[in-house]
């Protein structure tokens, strides 16, 4: 049971406009959400995140939306750039430690 | 700091062999993370570690992993005998209980190549 869904393996984009990458979890306590960033033959690397008592973290280009009434986040990147080109991931924690991943969506930003 | 490392970055074996992969966390971490990422799964948590000690082992397939952590600076991976559909990359993650937020460091990763 995938308790944290990424249903996009992948998205392309134009330099300049908007990403958008989406995530679905089905666990009601979980309560930490995080985005990662992975570039090829490298491990992930930590993005954003957002608590659950929020429902919009921002960090530069990068802002994170949470929607707990629908169990959905979401991921924008405005303006996308071709070095965000890279596999993103979801993730989601209770109590802080264990954390469940999405499969990840591959971003492409054409330039 | 040098970030977690791990060793090897490539492993090419045969089916039924052993295989140990190694992780070296961040100095004063005390939160250890084994993954696999494959296409179809994505990134599974396999096992962690809090002060040396297993809490979940839960993600761990079968009895034919095993992972351990002797001392805070080193834990192992090890699959035996190992099999074809063992092969994925293997991350190992570390993070502080310090911190504010649940960031965990992510090494280099080991892909594991079984025939």
């Amino acid at each position: 049971d995938q308790q944290v869904k990424q249903n996009s393996p992948s998205l392309s984009v134009q330099e300049g406009r908007i990403s958008i990458l989406n995530c679905d979890y089905t666990n009601s306590m979980f309560d930490y959400f995080l985005w990662y960033k992975k570039y090829p033959a490298e491990g992930p690397t930590f993005l954003i995140s957002i608590s659950s008592i929020k429902d919009k973290n921002e960090d530069g280009r990068f802002t994170v939306f949470l929607n707990k009434s629908a169990k959905h986040l979401s991921l924008h990147i405005v303006p996308s750039q071709p070095g965000d080109s890279a596999v993103y991931f979801c993730a989601a924690s209770t109590g802080g430690f264990k954390t469940i991943f999405g499969a990840g969506t591959r971003l492409f930003v054409k330039a | 700091d040098a970030g977690v490392i791990q060793s090897p970055r490539h492993e090419v074996t045969e089916m039924g062999q052993e295989v140990t992969l190694r992780c070296k966390p961040i100095s004063g971490h005390d939160y250890l993370f084994w993954y696999r990422q494959t296409m179809m799964r994505g990134l599974e948590l396999l096992i962690y570690f809090n002060n040396n000690v297993p809490i979940d082992d839960s993600g761990m397939p079968e009895d034919r992993f095993s992972a351990k952590m002797p001392n805070a600076s080193f834990s192992t991976l090890k699959i035996q005998p190992s099999e074809p559909r063992d092969s994925a990359v293997y991350f190992c993650a570390s993070r502080s209980s310090g911190r504010s937020y649940n960031e965990q460091f992510f090494g280099p990763g080991t892909r594991l190549t079984v025939l």
